[in-house]
């Protein structure tokens, strides 16, 4: 059973970079076809979907996050990372991996997600 | 705004019957992409409840259905149950976007 875990700094400055990473179990990155996603929720309010890769490293992004946002895999560490630039509080959210077969639509399995502040 | 418009809370008594719908637009729902439901438990991740309309994974209970109808979709739980609290968000994509995945703004349940 595949089991996702995001991981990073809890507090970031407002303008520098966010960067997390999502551990991925009980099963290869790689392998698939899957999507990878990003999903955040700021405290009380909706989740909002940052952006997808692919297997082979093909990426999508949400049209609000396009200009600061990258995604990798890691094939070597059977994780991926996001990156997103130029932050400000209004980043401040719960941030989660999900995994999205292809063909498919529904997010499944989640992380348990990471809060990631933006304050100075 | 989200794209996709829930109630911001719907409530019922134990073993009540409750909906929670969820209306989008002729650019996700109604382009016929599929609706999915989750149900978030406060500080917890959200949990697949209802993929691709109607269908229930494996594990979840049959007291959860889900429907789809033109622009919009509903999630339907019967038998309330004091565990079903929560927040239950739907999730679809939408053209607009690029095809981005888009979500709810989200429905608070309370059992009473």
């Amino acid at each position: 059973q595949v089991q996702l875990q995001e991981s990073g700094p809890g507090l970031v400055k407002p303008s520098q970079t966010l960067s997390l990473t999502c551990s991925v179990s009980g099963g290869s990155i790689s392998s698939g076809p899957y999507y990878w996603n990003w999903i955040r929720q700021p405290a009380g309010k909706t989740l909002e979907w940052i952006g997808r890769i692919y297997t082979n490293g093909n990426t999508d992004y949400n049209p609000s996050f396009r200009s600061r946002v990258t995604m990798l895999l890691d094939t070597s560490r059977n994780h991926l990372s996001l990156k997103l630039t130029s932050v400000t509080a209004a980043d401040t959210a719960v941030y989660y991996c999900a995994r999205r077969a292809s063909g498919e639509g529904w997010f499944d399995p989640w992380g348990l997600g990471t809060l990631v502040s933006v304050s100075s | 705004q989200s794209v996709l418009t829930q109630p911001p809370s719907v409530s019922g008594a134990p073993g009540q019957r409750v909906t929670i719908s969820c209306t989008g637009s002729r650019s996700n729902i109604g382009a016929g992409y599929d609706v999915q439901w989750y149900q978030q438990v406060p500080g917890t991740a959200p949990k697949l409840l209802i993929y691709d309309n109607t269908n229930r994974p494996s594990g979840v209970p049959e007291r959860f259905s889900g429907s789809k109808s033109g622009t919009s979709a509903s999630l339907a739980i019967t038998g309330l149950q004091a565990e079903d609290e929560a927040d239950y968000y739907c999730q679809s994509y939408d053209d607009t976007l690029s095809g981005s995945g888009v979500f709810g703004g989200g429905t608070k349940l309370t059992v009473l």
